[in-house]
């Protein structure tokens, strides 16, 4: 069974550009979640996808976006690049919604952002 | 808001040292646990989770926590700790929201 899969694994932008990442869950997983990994913050929730519908968002500016399309696969969107967005972005994938004894979050290796 | 502790930040320990890491959190209602393991260059992957029923929860690895609810807290050990342990471990709690909240993580490395 194959995991979770991040494209693309590395990026350079500039400031003030945008950047769109692809998560693709595990196959019949239909939550996706996304985390920012930095060294100073350390790893924070950014948003948790189920049905296509934005179910959770954490604590960051509205230049921050995603979406779920009907498959499962995900993307997130970060316009307006700033220095402060370089990170590691992962995303997780899980069955349902809640974890269980039966289900976990599940994580891709991660897209490594660097905004110059 | 929820918030995760994990007080230490670095650990160095020799190969077959005993092993405690602390993970404190602040909600105070039912939580779900859990601690996640990073290898250098691999992905995040759990070790294991506590979700009720006895609070001393075995993993792989030979990892094991204990939940105590009265401290809040929910710390990690293995009696005897290898070369290849080497990683980063971050604790995190699920409560109340459902979202996955982490500690800072706790980065150990093991002399062999």
């Amino acid at each position: 069974k194959a995991g979770v899969t991040q494209t693309p694994r590395y990026l350079i932008k500039t400031r003030g550009q945008q950047v769109t990442l692809s998560c693709s869950p595990i196959s019949g997983h239909r939550s996706v979640s996304w985390y920012q990994q930095t060294p100073g913050q350390g790893l924070q929730f950014l948003f948790e996808y189920f049905s296509e519908t934005q179910r959770n968002k954490g604590n960051f500016p509205g230049r921050f976006s995603g979406r779920q399309f009907s498959n499962s696969r995900s993307e997130m969107n970060v316009s307006t690049l700033e220095l402060g967005d370089s990170a590691l972005y992962l995303c997780a994938s899980s069955l349902g919604r809640r974890p269980s004894v039966e289900d976990e979050q599940f994580f891709g290796p991660g897209t490594r952002l660097t905004v110059l | 808001a929820q918030s995760v502790s994990q007080h230490n930040h670095h650990v160095i320990l020799s190969e077959a040292a005993s092993l405690e890491l602390g993970c404190n959190y602040s909600y105070g209602g039912t939580v779900n646990l859990f601690w996640y393991v990073q290898y250098p260059g691999q992905h995040l992957q759990l070790l294991l989770k506590y979700f009720s029923g006895d609070p001393l929860v075995k993993g792989i690895k030979g990892f094991e926590a204990e939940f105590i609810k009265s401290k809040f807290s929910f710390n990690l050990r293995k009696p005897s700790v290898q070369w290849s342990d080497t990683a980063e471990y971050f604790c995190a709690v699920n409560a109340p929201d459902n979202m996955l909240t982490f500690g800072g993580g706790t980065r150990l490395m093991v002399k062999p």
